[in-house]
């Protein structure tokens, strides 16, 4: 199957810090990016849907400012954890789709994300 | 809004035995469903998936069962394996994918 490489795997950062975690689609053109959001026991959450060259789509609740999103290109998207704090610690997953939207993802390995 | 949901949240199985994991959707307009499996500290891994126009579809040790009438999902794992303890989602597409709970699936040896 498709492989999509996140990175990085592990992160721990101080409080006011931000962080940018990227998602890249190894052997296809991902049209659409996703990142989720999972906390320890939980189901995955969607947080954006993200098209190549176009602003991401955020679900409710979810801060724009806070997260922010970039698809600069069919196989680069990242997201940028501005002035990181420690609820913001979590396990952020990214996932790629190919082509039409019932297409299946494939998802990268996560980022588990620590603030202190 | 929409929900996907498990019956049951942990499942336990002796090594060898047959499992079934269960899914119900709430959206009758859902036409493309996936079982994904995660592992401790990794992303979802893909297993199997089932459109709409089908209601039983096989892979290597793994059915997927879609009832639409009654918006139900299963996932079969023949013979399961102590690699096979991981947590099961069902995700279920409306445009994007939206998951389940999740069960998480314990193998016995």
């Amino acid at each position: 199957g498709a492989v999509v490489s996140q990175h990085p795997s592990r992160v721990i950062c101080k409080s006011g810090t931000s962080v940018k975690i990227e998602c890249r689609s190894l052997d296809f053109q991902a049209t659409t990016m996703f990142w989720y959001r999972q906390f320890p026991k939980k189901s995955l959450m969607l947080m954006a849907t993200s098209n190549e060259g176009s602003k991401a789509t955020y679900e409710q609740g979810v801060e724009k400012d806070k997260f922010l999103i970039n698809h600069a290109s069919l196989t680069l998207s990242t997201l940028t954890v501005t002035s990181a704090h420690p609820e913001d610690s979590s396990f952020y997953i990214c996932s790629a789709r190919q082509g039409a939207a019932n297409e299946k993802l494939f998802f990268g390995s996560g980022t588990q994300l620590s603030v202190l | 809004g929409e929900s996907v949901g498990l019956h049951l949240p942990t499942l336990s199985v002796q090594e060898g035995d047959n499992s079934i994991i269960n899914c119900a959707y709430s959206n009758s307009a859902s036409d493309y469903f996936i079982w994904y499996k995660q592992e401790s500290g990794k992303g979802p891994q893909f297993i199997i998936d089932i459109r709409s126009n089908m209601d039983k579809r096989q892979g290597q040790r793994v059915t997927v069962l879609l009832n639409k009438t009654v918006k139900h999902l299963s996932l079969q794992i023949a013979a399961t394996q102590p690699g096979d303890s991981a947590v099961y989602f069902c995700a279920e597409n409306m445009d994007q994918f939206y998951f389940g709970t999740g069960t998480s699936l314990t193998v016995i040896p």
